[in-house]
This record gives C-alpha cells, structure tokens and sequence, in this order.
C-alpha cells in the first residue's frame, strides 16, 4: 500500500498561469478530501467527494479553483490564474467512508506563484 | 478567531518526559475531536480520536475530553525524539463540512 500520492511534490508557476494538482487515494477509499496548509491560516478545508460525486465545496475560492474526480483512482485540483496568495501546500486526504473514520494524508504539492 | 483554538504554540520536552497538548473548540457542536501529527515534509497522520467525556489511551498517547468546558488535551508520555513534529487538534463540526483544524502545537524532544 504506497498510500495517497500526489504529484508534482513541488509545482512553480508564473502569476496568471494555470496550476494543475493531481491526486490518487488509497485504493477501496471512497471519499476524498482537498485541504490547503499555509503558515499564517494553518490547515484548510477546500472540498469533498464521496464515490466521485461532489459533497461538499465550501471551502473552496469560487472564482479560480476546481476540483473533480473523474474515476476513483484519481482527483484533480486546478487553479486558474494563479495569484500569489495562492502560494501553499495542497494535500490531498482519503478516507473509507465517513467523517468518523481516520483520514489518511498525502504528503502535499507545494505550489509557489511567483 | 479560529474556531479550534491549540496552545502552547510551542513545547520543548526532555526526552523521557511528559508533553500535554490543549485544545478548545469554540463552538459546542462537535461530533469528533481527531490528534493528527505531521513530520516536516510529510502530512498529517492521525494519532486518535475521542468522541466521549474522559480518557482513551493508545500506548504512550492519552486523550482526555470535558465536553462541558469544549476542551481535549493531548498527553504524550516517556517523549522521545521521533515524537518532534507539529501536532494538531480537529473537530467535526458537520459531516459535509470536513476537519477544521486548529494551528498547531510544535513539540521538540531534546537529549
């Protein structure tokens, strides 16, 4: 079990670019989860799928941010436009069901918008 | 103000020796309080979970839980280096709404 990977480890990109964060849980986990990690507002919900459907996206900018899950091997983050406020560590988590039960943590993308 | 609030900011601990982690939530609808621990380039990991009022002890970490105050600490006993890491506390508000996490206590365990 290799656990959650994410890929790029570290992502660069210009200011108004588009970033693209990729995801792939724990085989058999059901629910998928997006978080934001910065210094200064520490670890942040964006959004939520279970089997592949969109839950919950209360989190997420609504104007440059998208997320999908378009098999249950893999999610996407996508941020259009990148700002540098947008600078941070995007992890992805999963989970076999619900809220209640252990969420297993990526170890992270780096994003850095210069 | 966040609303899962976590002090000390920072603890330095002797190894061998006890750290004691605290944690208040502001709001009192909590479903779950989760300990998660995150090594520098990693992510979180969990440690444990408490729902009840009292103690849960899993090996050398004990969760304790006053739901009437909205508060949880974490113990840690006989600290050793490899427990030097950022720990955090989380609540389930809403099951469609998930973690929210408090900022963080840094734990470091000197020789």
């Amino acid at each position: 079990n290799a656990g959650v990977i994410q890929t790029p480890r570290h992502k660069v990109t210009g200011k108004g670019q588009e970033a693209t964060l990729w995801c792939e849980p724990i085989s058999g986990h059901s629910a998928v989860f997006w978080y934001r990690q910065t210094i200064v507002q520490g670890l942040e919900f964006l959004t939520y799928f279970r089997n592949q459907a969109p839950i919950d996206d209360s989190g997420m900018p609504k104007e440059r941010f998208s997320a999908q899950m378009p098999n249950q091997s893999h999610s996407t983050l996508k941020i259009q436009s990148t700002q540098p406020q947008d600078s941070a560590v995007y992890l992805c988590a999963s989970s076999l069901g619900d809220w209640g039960v252990e969420q297993y943590f990526g170890p992270g993308t780096r994003l850095t918008v210069l | 103000q966040q609303k899962v609030q976590q002090s000390p900011e920072s603890l330095s601990v002797p190894e061998g020796g006890m750290a004691s982690l605290n944690c208040t939530s502001s709001d009192r609808n909590f479903q779950y309080f989760w300990w998660y621990r995150q090594h520098s380039g990693e992510g979180p990991k969990a440690l444990m979970s408490i729902f009840s009022d009292g103690d849960k002890k899993e090996g050398r970490f004990t969760a304790h839980l006053n739901k009437a105050s909205l508060h949880v600490s974490l113990h840690i006993r006989d600290s050793q280096p490899s427990d030097s890491a950022l720990y955090f506390c989380a609540a389930i508000y809403n099951y469609a709404q998930g973690l929210t996490f408090g900022l963080g206590t840094r734990v470091s365990v000197f020789p």
